[in-house]
């Protein structure tokens, strides 16, 4: 049974570009969310989606959008990259309001230069 | 603003010895309570959840909660080389779509 598996590993960006993150959640879970975790630091939420609709967002600007698709899967899109981007983005994935916490992808390591 | 703070150590214990890992949050409302464990460069693993008041036991961890203190622990008896990570407190938002709040961990080293 496949966890949740996020692509790609590393991405090495410019500032000011864009990128686009991809994870694919647990079989059976329904709910995404995407954290940003510097170095140091514990995960901070930016956003969930649920029924392919953003249900809560974090205090991320705008420049951080997503997008869930029908089979559960979703994108994390990040525009006009800033060096304070550069980050492990972390997906967690769960079923509906489940209350066991979620499961963790293995994350994809973003360095903006 | 939601809150949780942990100790961000680090935390450094003999092997065999017991390490104690504390957190406490803001959020009356919280329900859920989880604690993950972070190896370097790795992504956060659920290791213990807990719900309610009191102590919840599985194999070497117990997560102790105690509500109106807005506090929740984490103890590993016997610890091991291996279980030197570091330890992330989260806090589910009440509320059917919750999200977790985390804290931004404590290191631990387990010294052989």
């Amino acid at each position: 049974d496949a966890g949740v598996t996020q692509s790609p590993t590393h991405l090495i960006k410019t500032r000011g570009q864009q990128v686009t993150l991809r994870c694919s959640p647990k079989s059976g879970h329904d709910t995404v969310s995407w954290y940003q975790q510097a170095l140091g630091q514990g995960p901070q939420f930016i956003f969930q989606y649920y029924e392919e609709e953003e249900r809560q967002r974090g205090n991320f600007p705008d420049r951080f959008s997503g997008h869930q698709f029908p089979n559960y899967s979703s994108e994390l899109n990040v525009n006009a990259l800033l060096l304070g981007d550069s980050a492990l983005y972390l997906c967690a994935s769960r079923r509906g309001s489940a209350n066991y916490g979620y499961t963790f992808g293995s994350g994809t390591r973003l360095t903006v230069v | 603003q939601k809150e949780v703070e942990q100790n961000s150590g680090p935390l450094s214990v003999p092997e065999g010895a017991i390490a104690s890992l504390n957190c406490t949050y803001s959020d009356r409302g919280s329900q859920s309570f989880f604690w993950y464990r972070q190896y370097s460069g790795k992504s956060p693993e659920l290791i213990m959840f807990i719900y309610s008041n009191g102590d919840k036991e599985d194999g070497r961890f117990t997560a102790q909660l105690n509500k109106a203190s807005q506090y929740v622990s984490l103890l590993i008896r016997d610890s091991q080389p291996s279980d030197s990570a570091t330890y992330l407190c989260a806090v589910k938002e009440g509320g059917s779509q919750g999200n977790l709040i985390f804290g931004k961990g404590t290191k631990l080293s387990v010294k052989p």
